[in-house]
């Protein structure tokens, strides 16, 4: 099955600095790779997602990276906010009834 | 649109009791669920996949015996853990995909509490 890593666990950013987060996965017919932002004790809220016909997408201060040789995927967040602190989660699936999959997230502090 | 409820949002229940929890799609047909569970700073770990009408796959180390997850119909899938116990204290969250579609809509979540 689908096994996704993700790094770095925790990263701290001044404010208006970028912040990177990098995953890899394992199963090479997933083709779907969401990104997800969790405030304590809520649901993950899609961010951001990336399919493997595309390398990259981008929305505002957000964007995301796709190396489908590597089996790597990366979130880039730039000119960070205090509000951008918050735990993210990196995913990945295939078509049909395969669920998604996540790596252990990252915790993001931006420091003002 | 694809929104994903669930409820409660939050239970305390004594140990041994059973809980149930509900998860709907209001404004799609769900034809797969998917229920995680969430313990305080780790990542959603994925217990079963459940398809309407039919059973639900559970992942390895997931007692199908004491959660026990109901498809009956494309908008309503139900976990009930029985005899709960301490350690099942979690958060559970169910996710759902429409028909043909690759995207997980998440419920808000049902904080679970075992005294």
């Amino acid at each position: 099955g689908e096994n996704v890593e993700q790094h770095p666990s925790t990263l701290s950013v001044q404010e208006g600095d970028s912040a990177v987060i990098k995953c890899t996965y394992s199963d090479s017919a997933s083709n779907y790779f969401p990104w997800y932002k969790q405030e304590l004790g809520k649901r993950p809220q899609l961010i951001i997602d990336i399919r493997s016909n595309v390398g990259e997408k981008k929305d505002q201060r957000i964007a995301v990276t796709l190396n489908k040789t590597a089996k790597h995927f990366s979130l880039h967040i730039t000119e960070t906010q205090p509000e951008d602190s918050a735990v993210y989660f990196c995913a990945a699936t295939g078509s049909g009834n395969t669920p998604l999959v996540f790596g252990k997230g990252t915790r993001l502090s931006v420091i003002a | 649109g694809a929104v994903v409820s669930q409820h409660p949002s939050w239970v305390i229940c004594k140990s041994g009791t059973s809980v149930k929890i509900e998860c709907r799609s209001l404004d799609f047909q769900a034809t797969t669920m998917f229920w995680y569970r969430q313990f305080p700073k780790q990542s959603l770990m994925l217990m079963a996949t459940s398809n309407e009408g039919s059973k639900a796959t559970y992942e390895q180390g997931v007692e199908k015996d004491k959660f026990l997850i109901n498809h009956a119909s494309l908008t309503l899938s139900t976990l009930t853990v029985t005899s709960a116990h301490p350690e099942d204290s979690s958060f559970y969250i169910c996710s759902a995909r429409g028909p043909g579609g690759i995207e997980q809509f998440f419920g808000p979540g049902t904080r679970l509490t075992v005294l």
